[in-house]
């Protein structure tokens, strides 16, 4: 198995730009995760679906952010307009089932830098 | 104050001398996570755990749902153990809490 696969494996953009993060979890999983790492803010769960539906955004910080997940093998994390404290580490992680019942897999994770 | 705290923040060893990372927690939760991430950055997870005691390899991790507190502990370090190690909770709605991580360095 190719584990979590995330594209991107860096990314420099303006500011203002449209940025598309992607990523493929694990054939079978029904859980994918995005999250973002800061040095200040550590790692922080932007949003997860379960069976392709979006269950928890609460983490999206703002409306500039926005994820779909059209199938069970492809998901993405779109910024539009993309803002230098966007930059960060997104990860992407997926698993079996909901969070509560089994660990996850991570993907390499998406190097952002907004200039 | 943080929901999840780690502690040390940073810690340095000598390689085969016996690790403990802690976690504290002050909310209820269904499980907690122990994650490795290494210094090219990919994360990996190391134990799920709702009670008791779970062990691979050289990494033993505890949890004590009462105390509300968790460690994970290394034997005989390497310095392959050198990584950030994450604790993170599930609380009771499946939120997911992240504590700052420990950075752990083990000296040849």
């Amino acid at each position: 198995d190719a584990g979590v696969i995330q594209s991107p494996r860096h990314e420099v953009t303006e500011m203002g730009q449209e940025v598309t993060l992607r990523c493929k979890p694990i054939s079978g999983h029904n859980s994918l995760f995005w999250y973002r790492q800061t040095m200040m803010r550590g790692l922080e769960l932007l949003i997860y679906f379960n069976n392709n539906v979006p269950i928890d955004d609460s983490g999206m910080p703002e409306d500039r952010f926005s994820a779909k997940m059209p199938n069970a093998s492809f998901s993405t994390l779109k910024i539009q307009p993309s803002e230098p404290r966007d930059s960060a580490v997104y990860f992407c992680a997926s698993s079996p089932l909901g969070q509560s019942y089994y660990g996850y897999t991570f993907g390499s994770g998406t190097r952002l830098t907004v200039v | 104050k943080n929901e999840v705290e780690q502690s040390p923040q940073n810690l340095t060893a000598q390689e085969g001398e016996f690790i403990t990372i802690n976690c504290s927690y002050s909310v209820g939760i269904s499980a907690l996570h122990w994650l490795q991430q290494h210094p090219g950055g990919g994360i990996v997870s190391l134990f799920m755990l709702s009670s008791g005691k779970k062990k691979h390899g050289r990494l033993i991790a505890t949890i004590n749902i009462q105390e509300k507190h968790s460690s994970l502990h290394i034997t005989a370090s390497h310095p392959r153990d050198s990584a950030v190690y994450i604790c993170a909770v599930l609380d009771r709605d499946d939120k997911i809490i992240f504590g700052k991580g420990t950075r752990l360095h083990i000296l040849p």
